[in-house]
């Protein structure tokens, strides 16, 4: 399977511990994005990387949330110090970077707080 | 906020077709039409997209009317299988934005 994938794809930690979500993208792709969804909402922009450089982190819901991807090629996504509102899936995708390329979404990683 | 309108949910009887609409009247010169679809706990799943001209492939057909204001996607014979959440999203997605910014959709339910 060559789309993009995610690990783990299910996740339940306790409040206050940490969690790091593992995204690799399509091969050729060097855009690579990070999406939250919550329950009967649409998917929200939370980060994206060109290559190695994080271009928008604005959308990073607070400073407990952190993203990496240090060769320009899987990326990791961090929850410090979780909370009860951080439960919801962690969508990544990836693309090329050329004016109306298609951005393909992983299956997502779920995350319940309890 | 998303920059598309789209029906809350709609009903089609399964190996009709179904017409699913959206209307992007704000849209920009250099933004494309994309639909992705979204089936339960999975992740968003890339149907179709185009600039200015009427588009097909395997999945579906997407109808673009000529001053770009709405579109229509068209599943020509819908299955069970075809049951999920439809969204319409206008951007580049290239040179020129970074992002996707999904609405709430369509929830289609294709009846048997």
């Amino acid at each position: 399977d060559t789309g993009v994938s995610q690990d783990p794809r299910h996740k339940i930690t306790k409040r206050g511990q940490n969690v790091t979500f593992r995204c690799d993208p399509i091969s050729e792709h060097n855009r690579l994005y990070w999406y939250r969804q919550t329950l009967g909402q649409g998917p929200e922009f939370l980060t994206y990387f060109q290559n190695e450089a994080q271009l928008e982190k604005s959308r990073l819901l607070s400073d407990r949330f952190s993203a990496e991807r240090p060769k320009g090629s899987f990326s990791t996504l961090e929850i410090q110090r979780t909370e009860q509102g951080d439960s919801a899936m962690y969508l990544c995708a990836s693309s090329r970077a050329d004016s109306g390329n298609t951005i393909y979404f992983g299956e997502g990683s779920w995350l319940t707080v309890v | 906020d998303a920059k598309t309108t789209q029906p809350p949910s709609m009903d089609c009887a399964e190996g009709r077709a179904a017409n699913l609409p959206c209307n992007h009247s704000t849209i920009s010169g250099n933004e494309y039409v994309y639909w992705y679809r979204q089936i339960h706990s999975q992740g968003p799943q890339y149907i179709i997209h185009g600039l200015k001209n009427n588009e097909t492939n395997e999945m579906a057909s997407l109808i673009i009317t000529e001053d770009r204001k709405s579109s229509t996607l068209i599943l020509p014979h819908a299955t069970l299988r075809d049951t999920a959440v439809y969204y319409c999203i206008v951007s580049d997605s290239g040179a020129g934005s970074y992002q996707l910014t999904f609405g709430k959709g369509t929830k289609l339910s294709v009846i048997p």
